[in-house]
């Protein structure tokens, strides 16, 4: 298993440009999330996802789009990026157990994003 | 969700045993603490789970107060490889198809620094 991957790796932006961030997984997980972190900072949620075809607001959600097409496929846009969107991108996915915690969540490696 | 509290950094000599606390006066019953870790530039990890009782796995144990107001992980031979942030966090756990999802609060955690 790979886990949970997420493309590109690294990426540089002129501010105004548009760009998608995709994250997999291969655990057959329901439940997947963006989070961003800034430097210093712990993580904050963006979108999140309960399952195929289901997207939900977290708690910076402007700026930014996701779709869930395909149940391991979670992908995190970028209509027009801006300087305060640079940050590091972290996706996690996790498996919701009935009448028992969900948050055993598997992050990503992240994307550091920078927006000039 | 119940709001932590942690020291901001902690030094451990490696080989020996790290305890690192995490405050939450204002758990609820039906909340679970979760510690997370994140190694430099990686994506964070999950240590270890538990509601009322103290709960050991492979990585760490994880010590929960009769009243549940705090509690202590535990690494019981930390390495230099056991150097990161360590989050502690309380939240409901949630339920298939209920209405709560994996929303996890990162603070600012305690910096675990293992030295030779």
């Amino acid at each position: 298993n790979a886990g949970v991957t997420q493309t590109p790796k690294f990426r540089v932006l002129k501010t105004g440009q548009s760009m998608t961030l995709l994250c997999a997984q291969d655990m057959n997980h329901e439940y997947m999330y963006w989070y961003r972190q800034d430097p210093g900072m712990g993580l904050r949620l963006i979108h999140y996802s309960v399952g195929e075809g289901t997207t939900a607001k977290g708690e910076v959600p402007d700026g930014y789009n996701v779709s869930r097409l395909k149940k391991q496929n979670f992908l995190l846009g970028l209509e027009s990026a801006a300087p305060s969107q640079t940050s590091v991108y972290f996706c996690a996915s996790s498996y919701p157990l009935a009448g028992g915690p969900t948050d055993t969540q598997y992050f990503g490696p992240g994307t550091r994003l920078t927006v000039l | 969700d119940a709001k932590t509290t942690q020291p901001t950094s902690m030094d451990c000599a490696e080989g020996r045993a790290a305890n690192l606390p995490c405050n939450h006066s204002t758990i609820s019953g039906n909340e679970y603490v979760y510690w997370y870790r994140q190694i430099h530039s990686q994506g964070p990890q999950y240590i270890i789970h538990g509601l009322k009782n103290n709960e050991t796995n492979e990585m760490a144990s994880l010590i929960i107060t009769e009243d549940r107001k705090s509690s202590t992980l535990i690494l019981p031979h930390a390495t230099l490889r056991d150097t990161a942030v360590y989050y502690c966090i309380v939240r409901v756990g949630g339920m298939a198809g209920g209405t709560s999802y994996g929303k996890l609060t990162f603070g600012q955690g305690t910096i675990l620094t293992v030295h030779p």
